[in-house]
């Protein structure tokens, strides 16, 4: 059975650029959930998506945004970003909201 | 204030030196106490889910256990691939959503 995917794996952008990131969860798994980790701040949870709906939301501002689709996929958009935006972000996929979660290699984002 | 706290920070073992990770929550609601393994430019790599005070799972050399506040992780006789970084998760209510947290996680070298 295929893992998760991400893509791109690495990406670089300069200031108040915006960018989308992409991720297919494991065929069957209908959550999604995104991660920034930074080595300040660790693992630090963005939202969660379950068929198509936002279920939670962390505490970032509005500029993280996601979205899935009714594959499954999903897709996070960070708008106007900033230098502190550079990090690791991380896609995991579970079969429901509760369960555990299986990880991507992530998308490694800086930001010049 | 930190939910979550994984101790020691990083741990230094000889091949075959037991030891346990520890890891304390302070989060009402608890809905499940999750373990990963993150190896170097990886995601995390889900390794056991527990749900109640008492419960032990078990996975080779690895044994967790969850208590009321806390959550042990024992390695019996470690090998040099055990070398990782050990995150703990808890899911709970937090702010009216329910959301994954992680802890900083404890970094395990184990020389051969």
């Amino acid at each position: 059975k295929a893992g998760v995917t991400q893509t791109p794996r690495y990406l670089i952008k300069t200031r108040g650029q915006q960018v989308t990131l992409s991720c297919s969860p494991i065929s069957g798994h209908r959550s999604v959930s995104w991660y920034q980790q930074t080595p300040g701040q660790g693992l630090q949870f963005l939202f969660e998506y379950f068929s198509e709906t936002q279920r939670n939301k962390g505490n970032f501002p509005g500029r993280f945004s996601g979205r899935q689709f009714s594959n499954s996929r999903s897709e996070m958009n960070v708008s106007t970003l900033e230098l502190g935006d550079s990090a690791l972000y991380l896609c995991a996929s579970s079969l429901a909201t509760s369960n555990e979660q299986f990880f991507g290699p992530g998308t490694r984002l800086t930001v010049l | 204030e930190d939910q979550v706290t994984q101790s020691p920070e990083a741990l230094r073992l000889q091949e075959g030196e037991s030891s346990s990770l520890n890891c304390s929550y302070t989060v009402s609601g608890l809905r499940g106490l999750f373990w990963y393994r993150q190896d170097p430019g990886k995601g995390p790599e889900f390794l056991f889910t527990l749900y109640s005070a008492g419960e032990e799972k078990e996975k080779e050399r690895l044994k967790a256990t969850l208590t009321k506040k806390e959550s042990f992780l024992h390695i019996t006789a470690p090998k040099p691939e055990d070398s990782a970084t050990y995150l703990c998760a808890v899911r709970a209510i937090v702010g009216g959503s329910y959301i994954p947290t992680f802890g900083r996680g404890t970094s395990l070298i184990v020389h051969p």
